[in-house]
């Protein structure tokens, strides 16, 4: 069974800084990793699938990058919208099950 | 407008059943396989199974084998999922949510916005 885990767990961060969060594989996932934002009260919402492919409508200052064991979730210059719990998600063709990483909080700081 | 509705969530005591639905709008659903996911209260999310895109093969979390069922009704475009012997640790906001296309497929690309289900004496 693969394990997601992501680090830090909270990210104080201001408006207008980056924020660099990380996602760790417990074995090599090639580039099976994808990365959601939820914001309270709020369902998920897909921000990078495969990796590095930004979904549909998602800003440019997001971008993902990695593969193996290792994954970054990048935001480049955080806006006010962007203070939210990041989780990264891991699934194979067989078994379909899905895991989730712990998630990061990115705070207001 | 791609959509995801779900509905059936509410409070049951320990050992009761409860059947969840999600409907699904604006994408060719049968063509998709199509996932339950949990998040406890203040936790993280937690998958908890997967039907295919023709309702033929399932899978299963764990703690909830055996006592969970998924099912789907490509003629209604509805996703279910019967629980059953339900717990405490079962209390969660329960999401459907749809696989993604082409080189996505392996992520959700739309969730629902949830439904609550509490379970407690």
């Amino acid at each position: 069974e693969i394990v997601l885990t992501q680090s830090p767990a909270t990210l104080s961060l201001s408006p207008g800084e980056r924020a660099t969060l990380s996602c760790r594989a417990s074995q090599s996932i090639s580039s099976f990793l994808a990365w959601y934002q939820q914001r309270p009260g709020q369902a998920p919402r897909l921000l990078i699938y495969d990796a590095s492919n930004r979904a549909t409508g998602i800003p440019a200052r997001f971008s993902g990058s990695g593969s193996g064991t290792d994954f970054t979730l990048t935001i480049s210059s955080l806006e006010p919208e962007d203070f939210a719990i990041y989780y990264c998600q891991h699934r194979n063709n067989w078994p379909p099950a899905a895991t989730f990483g712990g998630g990061t909080k990115v705070e207001i700081k | 407008q791609v959509q995801l509705v779900e509905s059936g969530g509410g409070v049951v005591q320990p050992g009761r059943s409860l059947r969840l639905s999600c409907a699904a709008s604006g994408f060719t659903f049968h063509n998709y396989g199509m996932h339950w996911v949990r998040q406890g209260p203040g936790k993280g999310l937690e998958w908890v199974a997967v039907v295919s895109s023709a309702g033929t093969v399932t899978y299963y979390e764990d703690s909830v084998k055996g006592r969970f069922t998924i099912s789907r009704d490509n003629s209604k475009n509805t996703l279910y999922l019967q629980m059953n012997s339900l717990g405490t640790e079962d209390t969660a906001v329960y999401y459907c949510a749809k696989e993604g296309s082409g080189v996505g497929y392996l992520a959700f690309d739309v969730w629902g916005q949830g439904t609550m289900v509490t379970v407690s004496s």
